[in-house]
């Protein structure tokens, strides 16, 4: 069963602590993805994995870090969270870079 | 860079009418289009995709490629309630798929 995991979905934090979101998929994708998602908007692209070390930065890089280690496994890191990047936060993964993508269910972050 | 953009940023339509759901883009090198949806408070989920100019259909959702009037279209048959959704169009862009930014449908009963 193609499938794409969050935990946690929701998650609540005081400004300046750090957020750690982790991503599971068990379809062995290459490429895997961060997206935020804000109220009324589109997605925007925070990291995209190409490859276990390999990651490049997206349209919104500032402020967040990521690692991968394990194919199946990609986390975001917030290092000293802040009040604007409460948000919904998608993991997706997709065969490669030019296809179909599956989304995780999402994580809710609520920074305080 | 691909550009993608959608019109209109929101629709309001009758059941049973026919939905258009429009993107334009700026890179015709592009070998990958969908169209993703989303309910509302769910995560996006791939619709169709195409990979050459033309149409391709399935059930009441039809798609259609224009690669030379950088154009891309979403069509749904018999818009139901259960169709009220954000719809995010999709392109490649160098290594990546650029998303644009959403159309909010909502199909009145």
């Amino acid at each position: 069963d193609m499938k794409v995991t969050q935990m946690p979905r929701y998650l609540i934090k005081r400004m300046g602590e750090n957020v750690l979101l982790e991503c599971g998929q068990d379809m062995s994708h290459e490429t895997m993805y961060w997206y935020r998602q804000d109220p009324g908007l589109g997605l925007q692209l925070i990291y995209i994995s190409y490859d276990v070390d390999s990651n490049s930065e997206g349209d919104i890089p500032k402020g967040y870090r990521v690692s991968r280690k394990k194919r199946e496994h990609f986390s975001l890191i917030l290092d000293s969270a802040k009040t604007n990047q409460t948000s919904v936060y998608f993991c997706a993964s997709s065969r490669d870079s030019q296809d179909t993508q599956y989304f995780g269910p999402g994580t809710r972050l609520l920074v305080l | 860079q691909q550009k993608v953009q959608q019109s209109p940023e929101s629709l309001i339509v009758p059941e049973g009418a026919m939905t258009s759901l429009n993107c334009t883009f700026s890179d015709s090198a592009s070998q990958y289009f969908a169209w993703y949806r989303q309910h509302s408070g769910k995560a996006p989920k791939a619709l169709m995709s195409i990979f050459s100019n033309g149409e391709k259909e399935e059930g009441r959702f039809t798609i259609h490629l224009n690669k030379a009037s950088l154009h891309f279209s979403l069509h749904i048959r018999d818009s139901q309630p259960s169709d009220s959704a954000l719809y995010l169009c999709a392109g490649t862009g160098g290594y990546k798929v650029v998303f644009g930014s959403g159309t909010r449908l909502l199909v009145s009963p």
